[in-house]
């Protein structure tokens, strides 16, 4: 069936280093990729996003990278700083609807 | 803050009960869509209404329903309630049906015993 997943579950970084989260998805029928934070207790929220017919889009110390032969999405986080310490959740999303199938998600752990 | 509301933030019922969570979506959209959050299933996707039509459905179970009213917002009825219902439910809202970040609401805790 459908699914996305993520090879991390927890990565720990040291604040000022850059982060890379990973994604893997299974549908190649994907064509749009969506990553969301969420923060403990919060909704998710939406960091960046990408159409299959790029493979990269940078946002304010974020880019997200996509690699359709290989059904890879990561995002980079530069300079990355303890308020990005959460959940981060890649999302694809096929045909005509917003349905999105999430990732199981990444803990990322910033250390002061 | 995402323009997104849900009420009740927390809910805690009893097993074979009926409870009812509502979301407002933000001024404009027209899509209003449900997830499901538990620790085991991660973040699912339960069904969308765009301008008060069903637009797609994911695993929603036949206990639990839905609907987009005339003014936008959106309604999830669950019933005869089990442990596992247990949850974290999402309210997302879009300004179309697709193609397009959704912005999610803060979320209805909702607790079975």
């Amino acid at each position: 069936g459908e699914s996305v997943g993520l090879h991390l579950p927890t990565l720990s970084v040291q604040e000022g280093d850059n982060s890379i989260i990973n994604c893997a998805y299974s549908n190649s029928a994907s064509d749009y990729f969506i990553w969301y934070k969420q923060e403990s207790g919060k909704g998710p929220q939406f960091i960046i996003d990408i159409r299959s017919n790029m493979d990269k889009r940078q946002g304010q110390r974020v880019t997200v990278l996509l690699n359709k032969t290989v059904k890879h999405l990561s995002l980079q986080i530069a300079a990355t700083q303890p308020g990005d310490s959460a959940v981060y959740f890649c999302a694809e999303n096929s045909g005509n609807t917003g349905k999105l199938i999430f990732g199981q998600g990444t803990t990322l752990q910033v250390k002061p | 803050d995402s323009g997104v509301t849900q009420t009740p933030k927390h809910l805690i019922t009893a097993t074979g009960q009926r409870v009812t969570l509502r979301c407002s979506p933000r001024s404009g959209d027209l899509s209003v869509y449900w997830y499901q959050q538990s620790l085991d299933q991660g973040l699912q996707f339960l069904i969308q209404y765009y301008n008060g039509e069903e637009r797609a459905k994911g695993n929603i179970l036949e206990r639990f329903s839905a609907q987009q009213f005339p003014d936008l917002h959106s309604e999830l009825n669950l019933s005869s309630l089990e442990l596992g219902d247990s949850a974290l439910y999402f309210c997302a809202s879009s300004d179309v049906a697709g193609h397009t970040e959704a912005f999610f609401g803060q979320g209805t805790r909702l607790t079975v015993v």
